[in-house]
């Protein structure tokens, strides 16, 4: 959707180093999602921002949603061979209800 | 993911012919999706519900039909499938605080 920019649409890093994967909608949100996709796979669901400012965390992966709720990032602290796949972000604005995401972005984790 | 079951899994369809593909969900969600992925082109939103009884159609909506006659089913049909319709294609279903999808249907259209 052009509606949600994700960048960068690719990031090859070595294991052990951190990464930041960037999500920015053109409209304010509701909520925005992450999810990890493995190659022909289905999505998994890793977290929901919903507050302007708010911060989530699992295991070794954080997400930060921005005061006016148009940008997101993903960060991965010490990248791991298991945290390779597809990052999508997802969104709902907040006027429709429509979930649309972005491209996503590919990760590979060199070990 | 839990709680979101699609049937089936793969299909091979010839030209013409119908299918319909079922989502299911158990956690009384109200808002569910259907989305195809094709490389190069990310998650496209073909049609979403709202609730029980209401449909709506997303960004690529013509050659598809569904139907919500119960809150945990959606519906997809194809009533004469074209090759341009061969995809993956997912259903989601979301709530207030996650968002969860099923295991995907690849659909090819010889």
């Amino acid at each position: 959707s052009q509606e949600l920019e994700q960048s960068p649409q690719s990031l090859i890093v070595q294991e052990g180093k951190n990464l930041t994967i960037n999500c920015t909608s053109s409209k304010t949100l509701y909520g925005l999602y992450w999810y990890k996709q493995k190659y022909g796979e289905g999505l998994i669901f890793l977290m929901m921002l919903q507050k302007g400012g708010e911060e989530k965390s699992h295991e070794k992966i954080t997400a930060k949603l921005d005061e006016k709720k148009q940008q997101s990032s993903l960060h991965i602290t010490a990248s791991q061979p298991s945290h390779a796949g597809i990052y999508l972000c997802g969104a709902d604005p907040i006027t429709g209800n429509q979930f649309y995401f972005g491209t996503g972005t590919s990760l590979t984790v060199i070990p | 993911n839990a709680g979101v079951t699609q049937t089936p899994k793969f299909r091979v369809l010839k030209t013409g012919q119908s299918m319909t593909l079922l989502c299911a969900q158990d956690m009384n969600h109200e808002y569910m999706y259907w989305y195809r992925q094709d490389p190069g082109m990310g998650l496209r939103l073909i049609h979403y519900s709202v609730g029980e009884g209401t449909t709506a159609k997303g960004e690529v909506p013509d050659g598809y039909n569904v139907s919500r006659l119960k809150k945990q089913n959606f519906l997809l049909g194809l009533e004469s499938a074209a090759p341009s319709q061969t995809s993956v294609y997912f259903c989601a279903s979301r709530g207030v605080t996650e968002a969860f999808f099923g295991q995907g249907t690849r659909l090819t259209v010889v």
